[in-house]
């Protein structure tokens, strides 16, 4: 069980809207910063958002991510069939002094 | 061009130990935080350990805590993990990750391509 919550699974359709959520609390997320990675299959995992809700350079703007109190989420407009991967928010957790991943999300993308 | 290579994983019996090695190159190593982070296969991700720069402040996960050990070499720019009594649960792809800004967090902005521990009897 992760200490973050997020949906198993998203999907929709190219060119649209997606947005996956992550759910926390007032040790994590209500506390500290949200970070997304992007895992594309077999692949290692890749920073997509830092801090909330900053771009590392070379993420695509079509990436954006948001926080409130303690939920925080990403999204991701124009979608591409690229964009087909697993997607995991994290946030440090003050009450077991370190990082803590949510079960992450695999988007497909119809 | 930041390169993380891990290298050490295998197949060991429930109860042993193995140790990971982390090089790293293209970057000041001992500018930088580094952390290990698994992977059950087929599961989501797991932060495992971290340590600062200087490698005077360790950092474990409670699941970890008391049998693996993080370390790191600067002079060699390497990064290390000893891992002892180990459990089937400790199977998974461990990866190198690299601490980016603010330091120790879930901060990984480099990742290493993983190395597979297999714990199986």
């Amino acid at each position: 069980q992760s200490v973050l919550t997020q949906p198993p699974s998203a999907s929709e359709t190219p060119g649209q809207r997606v947005t996956i959520s992550c759910s926390g609390g007032s040790s994590n997320i209500g506390s500290n910063f949200v970070y997304w990675y992007q895992q594309l299959p077999g692949t290692a995992p890749k920073l997509l958002i830092y801090r909330n809700n900053q771009r590392p350079s070379g993420v695509p703007d079509r990436f954006s991510g948001s926080k409130s109190g303690t939920s925080a989420s990403l999204a991701i407009s124009g979608l591409r069939s690229e964009d087909e991967a697993d997607y995991y928010c994290a946030a440090w957790d003050d009450s077991l002094s370190g990082p803590v991943f949510g079960g992450g999300t695999k988007l497909t993308v119809l | 061009e930041v390169h993380l290579v891990e290298s050490g994983g295998g197949v060991v019996r429930p109860g042993g130990s193995l140790r990971l090695s982390c090089a790293a190159s293209g970057f000041t190593f001992d500018d930088y935080d580094m952390s290990w982070v698994r992977q059950a296969p087929g599961k989501g991700l797991e932060w495992v350990s971290g340590l600062n720069w200087s490698g005077s402040r360790t950092y474990y996960a409670d699941s970890v805590k008391g049998r693996f050990t993080i370390s790191r070499d600067n002079a060699k720019n390497s990064l290390h993990l000893q891992m002892n009594s180990l459990r089937a649960e400790d199977t998974a792809f461990y990866f190198c990750a690299r601490n980016g800004e603010l330091g120790m967090g879930p901060n990984f902005d480099y990742w290493g391509q993983g190395t597979l521990v297999t714990v199986s009897s």
